[in-house]
């Protein structure tokens, strides 16, 4: 079990779909990410979120949308996806501030496109 | 930009010893993270380092240069639940870059 917590677990869902990512964390941190990671790959950046204010975009599509409604909780709004978007989603958090802060992952949602 | 190596593959037998190396060339650089990835599951943070020298946190051990760009990762007494794949990340700013991970098979 890990204390940062993604639902659903898994998600199918067709191209016209409109469906959310939910993470949330308890731990006080003040950081939050979204990674992509395809099958035997690493996990890529997709956004970062300090003091819910998003930070970094990695020239996403507008196709996901993040959301940070407060200091605990990260949302990914889904919409017309392709079937490349087919990945597991990561959610992570850190603490902001000083070095040798790790990110603490959540077990993900895997998601199909159909 | 970001280049992160690291080989794709490494066996071992259990208990035994394994040294997963990561070079790095990144735009920027506020550290070296460690993780382990169980197929199917979260990636857990294992080790960070700064400096140079050597981090040691039970049987994995963890070391940096940053003059060479170069860390590697120490298992040592291999068990068999060490079978997974590790992934070395450069910190920039709290963005991390990973390398594309070594998958280890401990063999009885």
């Amino acid at each position: 079990d890990t204390e940062v917590t993604q639902t659903p677990k898994h998600l199918v869902m067709g191209m016209t779909n409109k469906k959310s990512l939910k993470c949330e964390q308890h731990m006080g941190h003040r950081a939050m990410y979204w990674y992509k990671q395809k099958a035997k790959k690493p996990p890529e950046l997709m956004f970062v979120y300090s003091y819910e204010k998003l930070s970094i975009n990695e020239s996403v599509p507008s196709r996901f949308s993040p959301e940070c409604p407060n200091s605990s909780l990260l949302n990914l709004h889904l919409h017309a996806l392709q079937p490349e978007d087919s990945a597991l989603y990561l959610c992570a958090s850190s603490p902001l501030g000083g070095e040798g802060q790790p990110q603490h992952f959540g077990d993900g949602t895997r998601l199909s496109i159909l | 930009g970001q280049n992160i190596d690291q080989p794709t593959e490494m066996t071992a037998t259990e208990g035994a010893i394994v040294q997963i190396n990561c070079t790095y060339q990144t735009s920027g650089f506020n550290g070296l993270f460690w993780y382990q990835q169980h197929a199917g599951e979260a990636p857990t943070f294992l080790s960070y380092n700064v400096l140079d020298g050597l981090e040691e946190k039970g049987r994995f051990s963890s070391f940096l240069s940053r003059s060479k760009g170069y860390s590697y990762l120490l298992l040592k007494e291999l068990q068999m639940k060490d079978s997974a794949s590790y992934l070395c990340a450069a910190n920039n700013d709290y963005k991390l870059s990973f390398g594309a991970g070594t998958t280890v098979t401990v063999r009885a």
